[in-house]
């Protein structure tokens, strides 16, 4: 069964620094997708970045990369100048890509604060 | 705005009684999908629909159920609650397409999610 871990329930960054957000994940299908999505105090879900199994490169998408080292099935984010308004739950997440769209299994999530 | 909608945003009621949480997927997306977020078992997959059939079940209790109607729009209904029944319950919907095997990337698009509390 597909499982994430996010060792870090909560972690502090100094303004203009870059943070890493560590996950590790277990899945014995070859194919899957990972995702990282953000959580702010006002609760929505908000998409981040996203880093296929087959993927060569790196997934990046602004401000956010996605370390993947599937040898070790993690798949970090790191935030590059951090902002006050990165404040917030990260959450890592798993979906095996077997028959179309499976569900999100998710991590216990990182609460991310940002000192200025 | 993800373009996914729920109803109500907030709902309190007591136990014992029985609530309806309404989302409406994004325009052209099949699937939806039911989670629900509480302080002690994270964001937990409830259930799947694609195209008004249920695809796939998660931790869904017995009490919970759920549909999506010809319109697409999903409603999941929790009943005889109990406390530990407060939480957010996020739905999220993506574009899927029957029988697709391989397409790695099918984003989901979360709702604002419907904090219920049950007291």
């Amino acid at each position: 069964a597909q499982k994430i871990t996010q060792t870090q329930p909560g972690m502090f960054v100094q303004e203009k620094e870059a943070v890493t957000l560590d996950c590790t994940y277990d899945t014995s299908d070859p194919s899957y997708g990972l995702f990282w999505y953000k959580q702010p105090s006002s609760g929505e879900m908000i998409f981040l970045i996203y880093q296929g199994s087959y993927d060569q490169q790196n997934a990046t998408e602004g401000r956010y990369s996605l370390n993947f080292q599937k040898a070790r099935k993690s798949a970090n984010l790191v935030i590059s100048a951090s902002q006050l308004g990165d404040s917030a739950m990260y959450f890592c997440a798993m979906r095996e890509v077997r028959s179309g769209n499976t569900p999100l299994v998710f991590g216990k999530g990182t609460r991310l604060s940002v000192i200025a | 705005d993800s373009g996914v909608t729920q109803t109500p945003k907030h709902l309190i009621t007591a136990t014992g009684q029985r609530v309806t949480l309404r989302c409406s997927p994004r325009s052209g997306d099949l699937s939806v999908y039911w989670y629900q977020q509480s302080l002690d078992q994270g964001l937990q997959f409830l259930i799947q629909y694609y195209n008004g059939e249920e695809r796939a079940k998660g931790n869904i209790l017995e009490r919970f159920s759920a549909q999506q109607f010809p319109d697409l729009h999903s409603e999941l209904n929790l009943s005889s609650l109990e406390l530990g029944d407060s939480a957010l319950y996020f739905c999220a919907s993506s574009v899927a397409l029957a029988g697709t095997s391989g397409t790695s990337y099918n984003e989901q698009f979360f709702g604002p999610g419907t904090r219920l509390t049950v007291l």
